[in-house]
């Protein structure tokens, strides 16, 4: 089951904030973020395993809801380097012998000057 | 290398042609994933290696598509008789240890493929 993502597009200006979202209906065992630049590799943000988990780096941070259904994306003082696809991607509900991801729907993330 | 290592970059190939996708993951990297990613979407999963087994190979799309990994390393994809269809960026990713949710998968820059 695909998480989704909103907003599909958010447009800003260099130091301004954003918010991305993941959402599932049923408990998600983790949520991976990842930010994909055009045509290049996706590239790992982070991950968050835990209800009420918060974490970050830099500027970008993100949180994981008690009840493991939305995960956030917080992106603060925008920067040019910022622009690109966000996924968040998340495991197979039953689990099996692999740690594949479903990603979700996409935010793509244009910052201006 | 340093990071996951794709080739070709790019592949143009006419309808009903084989073509082979190589991905040279991150040295000592257990776990192997190939993903498909159209154009404007998420990356979607193909198949999955374990060293050199083949453990979950449920994401291929049909039996044109075979992949490889025969000394747990170097892994190939290969589509036979393609079709337009199979028009799409192919990614390859690789993780440290296996069967876990809790550890980074590192990607690939892809293979871009379109059939004529």
């Amino acid at each position: 089951q695909q998480p989704v993502q909103s907003p599909q597009a958010v447009i800003l200006r260099e130091g301004e904030d954003a918010v991305i979202n993941c959402s599932s209906s049923k408990a998600l065992y983790s949520v991976h973020w990842y930010r994909q630049k055009h045509g290049e590799a996706p590239v790992f943000l982070m991950i968050l395993l835990k209800g009420g988990e918060q974490k970050g780096h830099d500027k970008i941070s993100a949180s994981f809801n008690e009840k493991k259904q939305q995960s956030s994306l917080y992106l603060t003082a925008s920067q040019l380097s910022y622009s690109g696809t966000y996924f968040c991607g998340t495991p197979p509900p039953h689990g099996g012998a692999t740690n594949k991801l479903i990603f979700g729907t996409g935010t793509l993330l244009a910052v201006q000057p | 290398g340093a990071g996951v290592s794709q080739s070709p970059r790019y592949k143009v190939a006419k309808r009903g042609q084989d073509v082979a996708l190589r991905c040279d993951p991150i040295s000592g990297h257990v776990s192997l994933f190939w993903y498909q990613q159209a154009l404007g979407q998420g990356p979607e999963f193909l198949t999955y290696f374990q060293n050199e087994a083949q453990l979950d190979k449920s994401g291929l799309p049909s039996d044109r598509f075979f992949a490889e990994r025969p000394e747990g390393s170097v892994s190939t994809l290969k589509i036979q008789r393609t079709q337009q269809e199979d028009s799409a960026v192919y990614l390859c990713a690789s993780s440290f240890r296996r069967g876990s949710n809790n550890q980074p998968q590192h990607f690939g820059d892809g293979t871009r493929l379109s059939i004529l």
